[in-house]
């Protein structure tokens, strides 16, 4: 089972949108709408930011959306902020029994 | 709120073995479905294992299967990695982490602990 595919690096001015790819197959993103999202800072633990594609955990802002089509999952955030700027991972859920889970590639968002 | 609570950095030359713990707090262990993520240098997440509820049991990654061993001491709420015959591409920040309970039908995981720096030298 291979890693999602993301862009390595997304960039956008503070107050633009960015969209950040995850592409997969049909036994992973295509297969569930269980894709979640992880943001990371520099030396912390991932955080969670969208969960089952499109939901936001309590706590984090309404500026990130997610959405998919087929087997490609994508995270939206709008009004970037200098905040925003970290290294982005989706996630899924897969048929395979082993992995259970399967992360993307990650994506570095620099916030211009 | 649940809080997870790793050891400490780990030094080990090629060929040991390293166990990790992860303590829980907020909740018994047994009420949670406990995973481990690794991230090496630079490099991204990679499952390695964890309980799966759908056939209720730890499945461990095809990658790390004969090496890892997943445990649990429901006396203290610990949690354990343990991963043998390390090399060198081993070295990594190990992560515990969980879904929130109750965890049916949540494929995402919530809370992680803060991670554990496994270097692996000679």
């Amino acid at each position: 089972q291979s890693a999602l595919t993301q862009p390595a690096s997304v960039s956008g001015s503070p107050g633009q949108s960015i969209t950040i790819s995850c592409t997969g197959t049909s036994s992973d993103v295509g297969g569930y709408n269980y894709v979640s999202w992880y943001q990371q800072h520099p030396g912390k633990a991932p955080q969670l930011i969208i969960y089952d594609v499109n939901n936001r955990p309590s706590g984090v802002s309404n500026r990130f959306s997610g959405s998919k089509s087929g087997n490609t999952a994508s995270l939206t955030i709008s009004g970037l902020q200098a905040e925003d700027e970290a290294d982005y991972y989706c996630s899924s859920y897969t048929t395979n029994r082993t992995p259970l889970y399967v992360f993307g590639t990650g994506t570095k968002v620099t916030v211009l | 709120q649940v809080q997870l609570v790793q050891s400490g950095a780990e030094v080990k030359k090629p060929g040991a073995s390293v166990k990790v713990s992860c303590k829980v707090s907020g909740y018994t262990l047994s009420e949670l479905s406990m995973h481990w993520v690794r991230q090496a240098p630079g490099e991204g997440l990679e499952w390695m294992g964890g309980f799966d509820l759908e056939e209720n049991k730890k499945v461990y990654a095809q990658k790390f299967q004969g090496r890892v061993t997943m445990t649990e001491d429901t006396s203290t709420d610990t949690a354990y990695m343990e991963l043998s015959g390390l090399r060198s591409d081993d070295a990594a920040v190990y992560y515990c982490a969980i879904p929130a309970p109750p965890a049916d039908f949540t494929y995402y995981f919530d809370y992680w602990g803060q991670g554990t720096l496994v270097t692996v030298s000679s």
